[in-house]
C-alpha cells in the first residue's frame, strides 16, 4: 500500500518569505499523481497544486511550487511571498491513474506571522 | 451551483445506533468517495465510487456501507455505531482521477 508521510507537524514563517513543507511517499508504482491540498480554519479543502509523476517539470501555480524528486520518492511544495492567508494544514496527497484511492498525509500546520 | 452539500452538519449518536450520512453533488461527478479525518492522522480514505452502481472500499473500510445508485448521491451508512468513528466525515467529487477533488463542507460526529 502507498504511505504518504509529511515529516514537520508544525511550521512558521514570517509574512512575504518563503517557506518549503516536506512530503516523501513509498510506492511501487512508475505512474501516479501527487497532490497538495490546503486546510484552512473553516475546515474546507482546497487544492494548491498537482504533480503527474511522469512529467519531470515542477508544477508551478502562482506563489506555489513544488520540487518533485521521483527517484528520491520526494514531493515538497514551496510557498513564496507568504501571506497571512496561507495559515493553514497543509496535505500531501497520492493517487494511483487507475482507480480514485487517494492517500493523504497527516498535514503539517502551517502559521503565517505578520 | 450547489457543489458537493453534506447532511447533517453535527450529529450526536449513543453506542449501536445507525445512521446515514448524506452526500450530493450537481456537478455530474462521476467519482465519489468518502473520507474521515482524526486528529494527528490526515484523512483516510472509506469507501469510493468511479459511477452509479459501481463501489469499492478505500483504506478503512470496516463499519460503513455505501451504495451508488444514482450519480449525484451517495450516502455513507454507520451500521452500528462505536466511539472509535468518532470522526468528521469529508464527502468529496471529481470528474476524473487526475481532476480536482471537490469537497463538502464535513460532517461532525461524535459517537458516545
Amino acid at each position: 500500500a502507498q504511505t504518504v508521510t509529511q515529516s514537520q507537524p508544525e511550521m512558521s514563517v514570517q509574512e512575504a518569505e518563503t517557506v518549503t513543507l516536506s512530503c516523501t511517499y513509498d510506492t511501487s508504482e512508475s505512474n501516479y499523481y501527487l497532490f497538495w491540498y490546503k486546510q484552512p480554519p473553516s475546515r474546507q479543502m482546497i487544492l494548491v497544486i498537482r504533480q503527474e509523476a511522469y512529467k519531470q517539470q515542477n508544477a508551478t501555480e502562482n506563489r506555489f511550487s513544488v520540487n518533485f524528486q521521483k527517484a528520491a520518492k520526494s514531493f515538497s511544495l514551496k510557498i513564496s511571498d507568504s501571506q497571512l492567508g496561507d495559515t493553514a494544514m497543509y496535505f500531501c496527497a497520492f493517487m494511483k491513474p487507475d482507480n480514485n484511492d487517494m492517500r493523504f498525509g497527516a498535514g503539517t500546520r502551517l502559521t503565517v506571522k505578520p | 451551483n450547489a457543489g458537493v452539500t453534506q447532511t447533517p452538519k453535527f450529529q450526536v449518536l449513543k453506542t449501536g445506533q445507525s445512521m446515514t450520512l448524506q452526500c450530493a453533488q450537481d456537478m455530474n461527478h462521476e467519482y465519489m468517495s468518502w473520507y474521515r479525518q482524526d486528529p494527528g492522522m490526515g484523512l483516510r480514505l472509506i469507501h469510493y465510487s468511479v459511477g452509479a452502481g459501481i463501489t469499492d472500499q478505500g483504506e478503512v473500510p470496516n463499519g460503513y456501507n455505501v451504495s451508488r445508485s444514482t450519480t449525484e448521491d451517495f450516502p455513507l451508512r454507520l451500521l452500528s455505531a462505536a466511539p472509535s468513528q468518532t470522526s468528521v466525515y469529508f464527502c468529496a467529487s471529481s470528474s476524473g482521477v487526475w481532476d480536482e477533488q471537490f469537497f463538502g463542507p464535513g460532517t461532525r460526529l461524535t459517537v458516545l
